[in-house]
């Protein structure tokens, strides 16, 4: 059964960059979307955006200027970027998979990231 | 951007009984864009409803949802223990592409 793993410093200095990295436990990163959401704790979902196999991205226009998402299929993994990060980045960031009609069916557990010096 | 709005913000009920959760959207969402998750403490969330009615692999029938235009509906008949969580609609679209709704806390009475 495919499972994502999140993984990446949980503690990152404010201004800094935070990188997540998801890894897919099957050869199945070059058949699907792959998207990263985020909850700040205590809090609701925000999407912060989408790849595909090929390295075609989108992203949530509020991040926009400062998300990055890569993927590796070598690696079966794919990445988040998020630069000048702030205390309002504070949160589990999860990455999973994107489904046909653009719903979620598969999540890692997700990692806690803080902001903090 | 297309706003989800959920309703009740939180919903006492006890086991056995149904609970009716709304979802609606500030402007029409296709309905093949619909879907419901569910997240317990700790937990990540998990898939339970797509394209507004279609249940997940391995959820049960007391799960069940409708809508169109604006308004979606997830219902729960006959709560079981497990199901207190809390319940997100998510919808894709224009720019943002993906927003989720704010979340309806079922709890146990």
């Amino acid at each position: 059964q495919v499972q994502l793993q999140e993984s990446g410093p949980g503690l990152v200095k404010p201004s800094e960059t935070l990188s997540l990295t998801c890894t897919v436990s099957d050869g199945s990163i070059g058949t699907y979307f792959w998207t990263w959401i985020r909850q700040p704790p205590g809090k609701g979902l925000e999407w912060i955006g989408f790849i595909d196999y090929s390295g075609s991205t989108s992203y949530n226009p509020s991040l926009k200027s400062r998300v990055t998402i890569s993927v590796d299929t070598s690696k079966n993994q794919f990445s988040l970027k998020l630069s000048s990060v702030t205390a309002a980045d504070t949160a589990i960031y999860y990455c999973a998979r994107v489904r046909v009609y653009w719903f979620f069916d598969l999540w890692g557990r997700g990692t806690l990231v803080t902001v903090s010096s | 951007e297309i706003v989800l709005t959920q309703s009740p913000g939180t919903l006492s009920l006890s086991p056995g009984e149904r609970a009716t959760l709304s979802c609606r959207a500030s402007q029409t969402i296709s309905s093949s864009y619909l879907a419901w998750y569910q997240q317990k403490p700790g937990q990540a969330p998990r898939l339970l409803i797509y394209g507004t009615s279609s249940r997940a692999t391995g959820i049960p029938d007391r799960f069940s949802g409708v809508g169109s235009g604006t308004d979606f509906t997830l219902t729960i008949n006959r709560l079981e223990p497990e199901d207190f969580a809390v319940y997100y609609c998510q919808q894709y679209g224009s720019s943002p592409r993906v927003t989720f709704g704010q979340g309806t806390r079922l709890e146990i009475k």
